[in-house]
């Protein structure tokens, strides 16, 4: 039982370009996050997925993407990278919108030059 | 704007002593808290959640919500060096999480 998984761990972009992090979970949960982690901030909510099938924006939604594939797999695209979203990229799941706890991936960290 | 405010720290604490990590937030419309732990470099878990005025208590943590002051605390009891980590506070609001910024927690043995 893996729980969420990340992939990739690291990734250096230059700007303009594109790149889609995946995040997948095996615990068969309902509800899915993207965040964005920065110095000194809390985590922001980027796009999240109540349920299969929908999908909404969340605080920082600009610049992003998001697919849910199927209710195992949650991805984030940045169509056009820019130096503003350097940073680190959580993805998390819990059973559903009234479970209390979230379960969180080990995070891509993100450097756009 | 919803807010969760806490001091960044760094908070030192001797080992064996008791840490106390404060939290505001400005949203009386919710009054479900989480705290999480997050060592540097991983991903935050999740230590407790309360939503009932006053203390929850599980083993050497105890979280307080004082609804009036607007204000939820974390206490650690008898602090570990494995203590050491940055805590969020969190605030759920219509199902997604507002979180506070964290504050730096570090034991000195």
């Amino acid at each position: 039982n893996a729980g969420v998984t990340q992939t990739p761990k690291f990734q250096v972009l230059k700007t303009g370009q594109s790149m889609t992090l995946q995040c997948a979970q095996d615990m068969n949960h309902n509800s899915m996050y993207w965040y964005r982690q920065d110095p000194g901030m809390g985590l922001r909510l980027i796009y999240y997925s109540a349920s299969e099938g929908t999908t909404d924006k969340g605080e920082v939604p600009n610049g992003y993407n998001v697919s849910r594939l199927n209710k195992r797999e949650f991805s984030l695209r940045l169509e056009s990278a820019a130096p503003s979203q350097t940073s680190v990229y959580f993805c998390a799941s819990k059973p559903g919108q009234d479970s209390y706890e979230q379960y969180f991936g080990p995070g891509t960290r993100l450097t756009v030059t | 704007q919803k807010e969760v405010e806490q001091n960044s720290g760094p908070l030192s604490v001797p080992e064996g002593a008791i840490a106390s990590l404060n939290c505001t937030y400005s949203d009386r419309g919710s009054q479900s808290f989480f705290w999480y732990r997050q060592y540097s470099g991983k991903s935050p878990e999740l230590i407790m959640f309360i939503y009932s005025n006053g203390d929850k208590e599980d083993g050497r943590f105890t979280a307080q919500l004082n609804k009036a002051s607007q204000y939820v605390s974390l206490l650690i009891r008898d602090s570990q060096p494995s203590d050491s980590a940055t805590y969020l506070c969190a605030q759920r609001v219509n199902y997604q999480l507002i979180w506070g910024a964290g504050t730096k927690l570090i034991i000195k043995p």
